[in-house]
């Protein structure tokens, strides 16, 4: 059965910073890019940053361009988001995702981690 | 950025009736290698989002066939054949053609 499962979510001040990780199990991690997706309360999805399979690719929305950083590591099946500079409209629930080159969109998500910036 | 618009934003439908779910983006989405990638995503209450469809009509692994997908170019459109209480939830259209990827508003189905 395929999992994903992030961690790293907390409160944290704007300005501060966080790490975010996602571990996959139950499908072959390495042949997947994957994503990170935000959803504010309230607020509809937003695609936040992509990584290539081979990490060679790292795509970022505008919002989070400079602030945020993509990685992952196959050998231990996971993936991270560092995101520095935290502001209040980063409040958010944070979501892997993972998607092939048979689809080319998100074939399996995550159930999130909620980052809150707040003073 | 492909801007996604969705309508209807509610759809209260009766046990076993039909529901059609509209989207449309601001530009074309066929892509430079020929395919249009138009995904439709599922979100149960409480559930991260699920993949239902992909590239206008293309099933994913163990989706219904009461889900079909249909368009082109820029107007595509999610039918499902008979609503089942289980199909409760948010659904959303979805663009891969270009980065960033977009999102729907986001269309609730409802029992009525």
């Amino acid at each position: 059965e395929v999992h994903l499962v992030e961690s790293g979510g907390d409160l944290v001040q704007p300005g501060g910073s966080l790490r975010l990780s996602c571990a996959a199990s139950g499908f072959s991690f390495g042949d997947y890019a994957t994503h990170w997706v935000r959803q504010a309360p309230g607020k509809g999805l937003e695609w936040v940053a992509h990584i290539s399979w081979n990490s060679n690719t790292r795509l970022y929305a505008d919002s989070v361009k400079g602030r945020f950083t993509i990685s992952r590591d196959n050998a231990k099946n996971s993936l991270y988001l560092q995101m520095d500079s935290l502001r209040a409209e980063d409040t958010a629930l944070y979501s892997c995702a993972a998607s092939s080159n048979s689809t080319n969109s998100f074939d399996y998500w995550g159930q999130g981690t909620v980052v809150a910036v707040s003073s | 950025d492909i801007v996604m618009t969705q309508t209807p934003l509610s759809s209260p439908v009766t046990l076993g009736q039909p529901a059609s779910i509209s989207c449309r983006s601001s530009q074309s989405l066929v892509h430079s290698d020929g395919n249009t990638y138009l995904s439709w995503l599922q979100q149960r209450p409480g559930q991260p989002p699920r993949l239902l469809i992909y590239k206008i009509s293309s099933r994913f692994a163990g989706v219904s066939n009461r889900f079909r997908g249909s368009g082109a170019g820029t107007d595509f459109t999610l039918k499902i054949s008979r609503v089942e209480a289980d199909d409760v939830g948010l659904y959303y259209c979805m663009q891969a053609t270009q980065f960033p990827w977009t999102f729907g508003q986001g269309t609730r189905v409802e029992i009525k």
